[in-house]
């Protein structure tokens, strides 16, 4: 069994749906979790970056992360074509860039 | 800022033979790291280079190795190369090696046949 587990999709919405992206993981030392976007032939962009449990929002973005469940999500609101891409969730318990563990990623395409 | 570049972006290499690849930092960046991107694997963590210095290492043979000069770029290189080492190979840059704080490359696309 893998330490992130991430549906792999692909997640088809409509233009304006609210989506929700999710990962679970079994690690409980991990502290730090990260939301990567990649679009096709390109490196992972880094979207959102929490330390420990609680909500933070960043424009459409709103990442989660539940800590007693080992559960973090990922939402974004009025989606748009542009989101169009692959959705790489990771984690980390230092706080390095050392060893970051990456989920398989969730390929979101977002339609007119 | 320049970003993160990676040379070269595709690569054709047989079975047994070696390769290196390069990738240089975004300027003032003293960390790097590689990554293996494969579809049924994902991302896997490979190395992180501290000023010159290898500060973690994942879990890939000793076929895998890398280097960081002193100007921060830093070359991985894969020897006696086989079939499952096809994959985007990926850098990712950062200034004192903080995780929220990485810039990715575009990756090197390897191909072993």
């Amino acid at each position: 069994q893998k330490e992130v587990e991430q549906d792999p999709g692909p997640l088809s919405v409509p233009e304006g749906a609210i989506v929700s992206l999710n990962c679970t993981y079994s690690n409980s030392a991990f502290q730090y979790f990260m939301w990567y976007r990649q679009y096709s032939r390109k490196g992972p962009e880094l979207l959102m970056y929490t330390y420990s449990s609680g909500n933070k929002e960043d424009g459409r973005f709103t990442a989660q992360v539940d800590k007693s469940s080992k559960y973090i999500s990922l939402f974004i609101r009025d989606s748009q074509p542009s989101d169009s891409a692959t959705y790489l969730c990771a984690m980390e318990n230092t706080g390095t860039a050392s060893k970051l563990t990456f989920g398989t990623g969730t390929r979101l395409q977002v339609t007119l | 800022k320049a970003g993160v570049t990676q040379t070269p972006r595709y690569l054709i290499k047989t079975r047994g033979q070696q390769v290196t690849l390069s990738c240089s930092p975004i300027s003032g960046h003293r960390s790097v790291s590689w990554y293996q991107q494969t579809p049924g694997q994902g991302l896997q963590f490979l190395f992180e280079y501290f000023s010159e210095t290898q500060r973690n290492k994942g879990n890939f043979p000793g076929r895998f190795s890398g280097r960081q000069f002193s100007n921060s770029r830093s070359e991985m290189n894969v020897s006696t190369l086989e079939l499952g080492d096809s994959a985007l190979y990926l850098c990712a840059s950062s200034l004192a090696g903080i995780a929220g704080e990485q810039y990715f490359g575009p990756g090197t696309r390897l191909t072993v046949t």
